[in-house]
């Protein structure tokens, strides 16, 4: 059973860091494409990044720069390190697997990130 | 490309039929998908292709359309399918509309 468990939320100051887990189990996060997605209280879904099966990295304008996502193939694990984090960052993050063709099958139940002083 | 839906609430009787809209601002060939987000719980796939169902989606569910215009239609409305619905386009990276909340009527 493939399963996708985000862990690493909290609470955070305006400028500081913080890094995203998400544990994959039922398939090898190294044999597929591997998106973050959020979600700001009440609002709609935004794509974040994504790893590529090649190691290749994508970003969205609105975090590139700050945010670095990589996984660990020995650990099975997604990684998404925030720097610099801002207010408008604050979201649930979800974790995502994606198909060879691009959509999203399977989602983590994910993490809350707020960022406030 | 921007992903518009509508409406942004639809308020329909169970058993009754839904039609939802997605619009996009240029052609997304059929790289159109559709979720299902219920509160406090993470999206679920249920089109993709523009009208493939994923594993596990009852046929109530279908999807249609081509290019900018997408509909996303359940008939008999269960009571477990009011919730918010998505559209993603996933021709040029990856954009989801705003959503559509399915409500009682």
């Amino acid at each position: 059973e493939v399963q996708l468990v985000e862990s690493g939320g909290g609470l955070i100051q305006p400028g500081g860091s913080l890094r995203l887990s998400c544990a994959a189990s039922g398939f090898s996060v190294s044999d597929n494409y591997m998106s973050w997605v959020r979600q700001a209280p009440g609002k709609g879904l935004e794509w974040v990044s994504v790893v590529y099966i090649t190691g290749s990295t994508y970003y969205a304008d609105s975090v590139k720069g700050r945010f670095t996502v990589s996984r660990d193939n020995s650990k099975n694990t997604l990684y998404l390190q925030m720097n610099s984090l801002r207010a408008e960052d604050t979201a649930v993050y979800y974790c995502v697997r994606e198909t060879d063709t691009s959509f999203f099958d399977y989602w983590g139940q994910g993490t809350l990130v707020t960022v406030s002083s | 490309i921007v992903m518009t839906q509508s409406p942004a609430t639809l308020s329909v009787s169970p058993g009754d039929r839904a039609t939802l809209s997605c619009r996009a601002s240029q052609s997304v060939r059929n790289k159109l998908a559709w979720y299902q987000q219920k509160p406090g719980q993470a999206p679920r796939l249920l089109i993709y292709g523009t009208s493939t169902r994923a594993t596990g989606i009852p046929a109530r569910f279908s999807g249609s359309g081509s290019g900018t215009e997408f509909a996303l239609t359940i008939s008999s409305l269960q009571s477990e399918d009011f919730a918010v619905y998505y559209c993603q386009q996933y021709y040029n990276w990856y954009t989801f509309g705003q959503g559509t909340k399915l409500e009682i009527k």
